[in-house]
Parts: structure tokens; C-alpha cells; sequence
């Protein structure tokens, strides 16, 4: 089945704990994204990546780090979590990017900083 | 920032009634793409359609139509007859040049039966 993956679904740390949110996807797509939704915002993307060691960021991406070492994980790492990052973060990724092809999420991952 | 802008923040309605959740964007660019994506109470976020800058023939799939209208920067979604399953947060997004994909901040949409 295509899916995209994502571990932990639920976490809950203590600021300044280093965490990694891992994303995996089994349709070989070029292009894998992270954002994170927050109420009222909508989703926001944070990184985005077009291929394997191509990454950018996005809107918000102050506080996140991400790697692209193989084509399907994308994973994104919290350094020093904040409370301002308890949000709810979705990956997604697509066969192309620039909107050309649709993006698929995974089933979000709802983290929470104390 | 180019924004997404969804005006309607929640709006109910009792079930069979239609409803339009509305959708305003900024862009400069002369290509683009929008997207309509649905999240039910389970948090997931599903893919409803997505439609280019250069296609503006309005799509019907069974309940649910769009209505683009690149003059006023438009891109509405209806339900007709509303039913208790269509509750749920209804985004709408813009993909640009940049590679990034803006969202609105969504839509609630609450059907009582």
C-alpha cells in the first residue's frame, strides 16, 4: 500500500530535549515536505526537500533541522524544543514538486513541549 | 507573504442543505496550482482535487463542485446536500513557483443531522 509514514504519532517532552520525528515513503517520490498546523494558521510548511541532499526551507523553519540521506525518509529534528513548537506536524510527499503532481500526507505527528 | 485566505472561519448547517466555503488567494505568478483537502475529527488530511492556473472549468464529483474564477482570485468549494460524514476542517492551498504550498487557515464545517 502507498503510504506515508511517520513516527512517533504522539510525543510529549520537556523543552530542550533533543527529538527526531522520523517520515518514510514507499512511493518513491523526489519530493518530501514538513509542516506543522497550528489552529487558526492552517498547516505551514517548515522544509521542504526535491531530492536526495536538496533540501530549502520553508515558512517557518527557525528551530527545525532536516536531512535528506536517502530518497525515502525525511526526518526532522527538534534540537532544543520550545512550548512556542507543540503543534501538530504532517510530512507529505509527492512524485514532483511545484505542484505538478499532488502531495500525500502522513497521519501527522501531535507533539507537546512542556 | 502571497496569502491564502479563507474568510469563513466555522459555519454550520443542518444536513441536505448546501453550503459554499469560499477561498481568495494572492499570487504573482502566471502558473500556479489549488488544492482543496478535507480533515476529518481523525486528524488525517485527505486530497480532495487539484486544478492548474490554466484550467478554469468548474469540476463536479458527485456532491462536491468547484468553482474557479481566476478573475477574482477564486477558488470555492460546495457541498451539496450536506451530510453528517462531510463534517470536518476543509483547507484550501496554493502551490507557486518556490515550491511551497501556502494554506488557508481552514475552514470548519459542521453538519447536524
Amino acid at each position: 500500500e502507498a503510504q506515508v509514514t511517520q513516527n512517533p504519532r504522539y510525543l510529549i517532552t520537556v523543552t530542550g530535549k533533543k527529538l527526531t520525528v522520523t517520515c518514510s515513503q514507499n512511493m518513491n517520490h523526489e519530493y518530501m515536505s514538513w509542516y506543522r498546523q497550528d489552529p487558526g494558521l492552517g498547516l505551514r510548511q517548515i522544509y521542504y526537500s526535491m531530492n536526495v541532499e536538496v533540501t530549502d526551507k520553508g515558512d517557518v523553519p527557525e528551530g527545525y533541522k532536516v536531512s535528506r540521506k536517502e530518497k525515502r525518509n525525511f526526518p526532522l529534528i527538534l534540537e532544543s524544543p520550545s512550548p512556542n513548537q507543540t503543534s501538530l506536524y504532517f510530512c507529505a510527499s509527492s512524485s514532483m514538486g511545484g505542484g505538478r503532481e499532488t502531495q500525500y500526507f502522513g497521519p501527522g505527528t501531535r507533539l507537546l513541549v512542556l | 507573504a502571497q496569502k491564502v485566505t479563507q474568510a469563513q472561519t466555522e459555519i454550520s448547517v443542518v444536513e441536505k442543505e448546501d453550503v459554499t466555503l469560499d477561498c481568495v488567494y494572492e499570487t504573482r505568478d502566471t502558473t500556479y496550482y489549488l488544492f482543496w483537502y478535507k480533515q476529518p475529527p481523525s486528524g488525517e488530511l485527505v486530497f480532495l482535487i487539484r486544478r492548474n492556473s490554466f484550467d478554469e472549468q468548474n469540476e463536479i464529483s458527485g456532491r462536491y463542485s468547484w468553482n474557479f474564477q481566476k478573475s477574482t482570485s477564486s477558488f470555492n468549494f460546495t457541498i451539496t446536500a450536506s451530510q453528517v460524514v462531510d463534517s470536518a476542517v476543509y483547507f484550501c492551498a496554493r502551490y507557486n513557483a518556490g515550491n511551497m504550498l501556502t494554506f488557508g487557515g481552514g475552514t470548519r464545517l459542521m453538519v447536524k443531522p
